[in-house]
């Protein structure tokens, strides 16, 4: 395993539902990444938190609201999404963000979201 | 100027074949290039990267060749194994920013 936990695995939502994508790493990282997977795309980052900061909001709509509590957990809350919202949504630490904190991401295995 | 474009999109090679990914960027300013490995079901895994003062990083069966010049860099795996069998994405970033910019991937198919 990585270090980086996402629950849960699966999520199937109506558009007006609201619900939480959570995140946890047990790494002592301090930069904790949202990224959105989409078939033939690249990696879309969303947000960026270091030292429970967000430091990035890459233009990402209103409908997801990130929240960092601790260095250690990671949320994204969701809602009245849209079907083109369905996607993986994977959740990633580094040691820092910044210098050379890219150098490692370690990633979770993904929330696979399907919005109806 | 982020983007990084990446191809093939998918590949299909047999059992210790040799498979090529190629990246290409424009933005000059990237000086760090990993690659990131993802299983079905699994997040992306770092598996070999290289900054711009070599042309050639090996790591095991995975190697990395970069042409600075051309700006761009590829991954070459030797005697391909069905468990290498994976999408396989391309990124750069550089070392003073806090963004990795991700190729669209690769899907690599290696047959018995």
């Amino acid at each position: 395993e990585t270090g980086v936990t996402q629950t849960p695995r699966h999520l199937v939502m109506g558009m007006t539902n609201k619900k939480s994508l959570k995140c946890e790493q047990h790494l002592g990282h301090n930069a904790m990444y949202w990224y959105k997977q989409s078939a033939k795309k690249p990696l879309e980052l969303m947000f960026v938190y270091n030292f429970k900061e967000q430091t990035e909001n890459n233009s990402v709509p209103s409908r997801f609201s990130p929240e960092c509590p601790n260095s250690s957990h990671l949320f994204l809350h969701l809602h009245t999404l849209q079907p083109e919202d369905s996607a993986l949504y994977l959740c990633a630490s580094s040691q820092e963000q910044g210098f050379g904190a890219n150098e490692k991401l370690f990633f979770g295995s993904g929330t696979q979201l399907s919005v109806l | 100027q982020q983007q990084v474009k990446q191809s093939p999109q998918s590949l299909i090679v047999q059992k210790g074949g040799i498979p090529i990914i190629n990246c290409a960027y424009e933005n000059t300013a990237f000086d760090y290039f990993p690659w990131y490995q993802q299983f079905p079901g699994k997040g992306p895994a770092l598996l070999i990267a290289i900054r711009p003062d070599v042309s050639e990083k090996k790591e095991g069966r995975f190697t990395i060749s970069f042409n600075k010049s051309a700006k761009q860099f590829s991954l070459h795996i030797m005697d391909s194994q069905p468990g290498d069998s994976a999408t396989y994405f391309c990124a750069a970033s550089e070392s003073s920013g806090s963004r990795l910019t991700f190729g669209e991937g690769t899907q690599l198919t290696v047959n018995p």
